[in-house]
Order: C-alpha cells, then structure tokens, then sequence
C-alpha cells in the first residue's frame, strides 16, 4: 500500500492522559500536513513540515500539542493533559514539492474519544 | 476557521438525478479543489480547478469556479448510490495549508 497511513485508526483515553499519533506519509512526499476535524465540519489545519521542518503551526495547536517529524518521514502528533475538547478526529497529508498545486493526499485519520 | 460555506449543508436525490454544490470563500487563492469524504474515512482529492480556470471536467464531476463572486460548484452527474458522501470544498492560498469549507452531506437514494 503506498498511501497516507495512520495509526492508530481510534483512541480513546481519559481526560488528563497523554496520547501520541502516528502518520507514515507517501514515501516519496517531502510536505507532510495534520489536521483536526469535528463532527459535522470540515478539516481545520493544524500544523505543516517541509521534510523535517516544522515551518507553520496554527493557534489552533494549543501548548499541549507537539508535532515531530524527526527524519523527514513519519511525524507524530502528542496530546498532552488530554481535554473532552480534543475530540475529533485527527487527519494527516502529504504532498510533492513538485505536485500539482498542492494537491493533498490523506490518511484514513485516528478518531480520538476523551473521556 | 472555516474558509467558507457550502450550499446547501445538506442534499438528498434520487439515483441517476445530477447533485449540485456550491462553496463559497473569502480570500484570494491559487487553486480550489473538492474533496469527498466518505463517513468516518479520510478525504479523497476528487478535483482541481486553478484560479485562472473557469471550468473543469473529470468523469461525471464538472467544476465552475468565479473568482470575482469568490465561488465555486461542483456537478455531479448521473449520480449513484455510491456518491454517498460528504463533499468539501478546499482553497489554496498563499500558504500551503488548505483551508475547507464545512462540507455538503450527498445522499443517494437507490
């Protein structure tokens, strides 16, 4: 399979608990992207790499938030102090430097449930 | 936030009927694009239209876009069953994010 992958694809955690999410990109992709989406809208950008460059991040992306994308491959998404608000679900993207106009790519996404 | 909003929030037809969606949007962009997303799955890049584009076509999906109004609408023709989905509109700036509008919920009916 050579597309956007995410694991896990659900989680659920108490309030007040860390969780991290992991997003494989297409390989040859050098952009890589997450997003936030709650039920009934659409996907909210959260943050942005350029290889291994984190080069935008939305206020959206409270201090709780880190994303890594170490190697310029994978990237992880933590939630620290985990808060009911942060449920929704957790969608990744990539994209070529050379791709056509920003053309994004995603994940099937992980589903988080705060409890 | 949302870029913008997509008319109407929500359409219901019969097999074989054409869909029409609208997005409108607020700032100036690169390129539009639609996306479909199918309940509880990731989005799917269904089409691409640059700002200097009025009209594109790809299979069953013809997209208009007006810049000087700032919307676009996405046909789909001879729908199916499988057309199913939620549909959204997404623009591209200056930025590399993309910013989505708050999506057309498509149903179907066999």
């Amino acid at each position: 399979d050579t597309g956007v992958s995410q694991d896990p694809r659900h989680k659920i955690t108490k309030r007040g608990q860390n969780v991290t999410f992991r997003c494989d990109p297409i390989s040859e992709h050098n952009r890589l992207y997450w997003y936030r989406q709650t039920l009934g809208q659409g996907p909210e950008f959260l943050t942005y790499f350029q290889n291994e460059a984190q080069l935008e991040k939305s206020r959206l992306l409270s201090n709780r938030f880190s994303a890594e994308r170490p190697k310029g491959s994978f990237s992880t998404l933590e939630i620290q102090r985990t808060e009911q608000g942060d449920s929704a679900m957790y969608l990744c993207a990539s994209s070529s430097i050379g791709g056509a106009h920003n053309e994004q790519f995603f994940g099937p996404g992980t589903r988080l449930t705060v409890l | 936030s949302q870029q913008g909003e997509e008319d109407p929030q929500a359409l219901s037809i019969q097999e074989g009927e054409n869909a029409t969606m609208n997005c409108s949007y607020k700032t100036s962009i690169n390129n539009l694009q639609w996306y479909r997303q199918n309940s509880g799955r990731g989005l799917v890049h269904l089409i691409l239209i640059r700002s200097n584009e009025r009209e594109k076509h790809s299979g069953r999906l013809r997209v208009t876009l007006d810049t000087s109004k700032k919307s676009s609408s996405l046909l789909i023709t001879a729908s199916r069953a499988a057309d199913t989905a939620s549909y959204f509109c997404a623009t591209a700036g200056s930025a590399r994010q993309l910013t989505f509008g708050s999506g057309t919920q498509l149903t179907v009916l066999p």
